[in-house]
């Protein structure tokens, strides 16, 4: 099992153009979240997908749209990046059982840097 | 106040010693709490989670909480440099489905050989 797979790895855009982060998970689970990291600031939820055809705003949705593909696939899109969305960004899944145990499992993490 | 806070460090632990990690938190609610080692440029990965009062042992790590006091800590014993890493806390108060998760900004390991 690959786990949580993320494309590219590297990214660098321009002011103004378009992207989508590609995220797939094969652990069968039902959510997915998108994190921005950076430095000094912690991992901060984006957008989640608590199960296929749902979705939802996190704390910093601003300049950012989601899509649930389906029940692996979990894109994320920036429509005009501007440099604030310079940053590492990581997609992870879970379960999403009602278990306090649910855990999230994290991509290897996009670098994308705005100019 | 932030929502989970952690010394950024770096916390600096001969090979060998304890290295303690702490971690507060602001919300009563929460419930579910995890430790996440995370090597530079690399993505988190889960070392251990808790959600009852006290201690649980996973090998050379263990977590504490206390709910009435508001923190968990992470213990390592046996130090290595290979756990020269950067810690991260996370609180969720579970609410039910999904999983809101709140990340401290994690603190900084540096094992001394």
């Amino acid at each position: 099992n690959a786990g949580v797979t993320q494309t590219p790895k590297f990214q660098v855009l321009k002011t103004g153009q378009s992207m989508t982060l590609q995220c797939a998970q094969d652990m069968n689970h039902n959510s997915m979240y998108w994190y921005r990291q950076d430095p000094g600031m912690g991992l901060r939820l984006i957008y989640y997908s608590a199960s296929e055809g749902t979705t939802d705003k996190g704390e910093v949705p601003n300049g950012y749209n989601v899509s649930r593909l389906n029940k692996r696939e979990f894109s994320l899109r920036l429509e005009s990046a501007a440099p604030s969305q310079t940053s590492v960004y990581f997609c992870a899944s879970s379960v999403g059982r009602e278990l306090n145990t649910d855990t999230q499992y994290f991509g290897p993490g996009t670098r994308l840097t705005v100019l | 106040q932030k929502e989970v806070e952690q010394n950024s460090g770096p916390l600096s632990v001969p090979e060998g010693a304890i290295a303690s990690l702490n971690c507060t938190y602001s919300d009563r609610g929460s419930q579910s709490f995890f430790w996440y080692r995370q090597y530079s440029g690399k993505s988190p990965e889960l070392i251990m989670f808790i959600y009852s009062n006290g201690d649980k042992e996973d090998g050379r790590f263990t977590a504490q909480l206390n709910k009435a006091s508001q923190y968990v800590s992470l213990l390592i014993r046996d130090s290595q440099p290979s756990d020269s890493a950067t810690y991260l806390c996370a609180v969720s108060p579970f609410s039910g489905g999904y999983q809101k998760v709140t990340f401290g900004t994690g603190t900084k390991l540096q094992v001394i050989p």
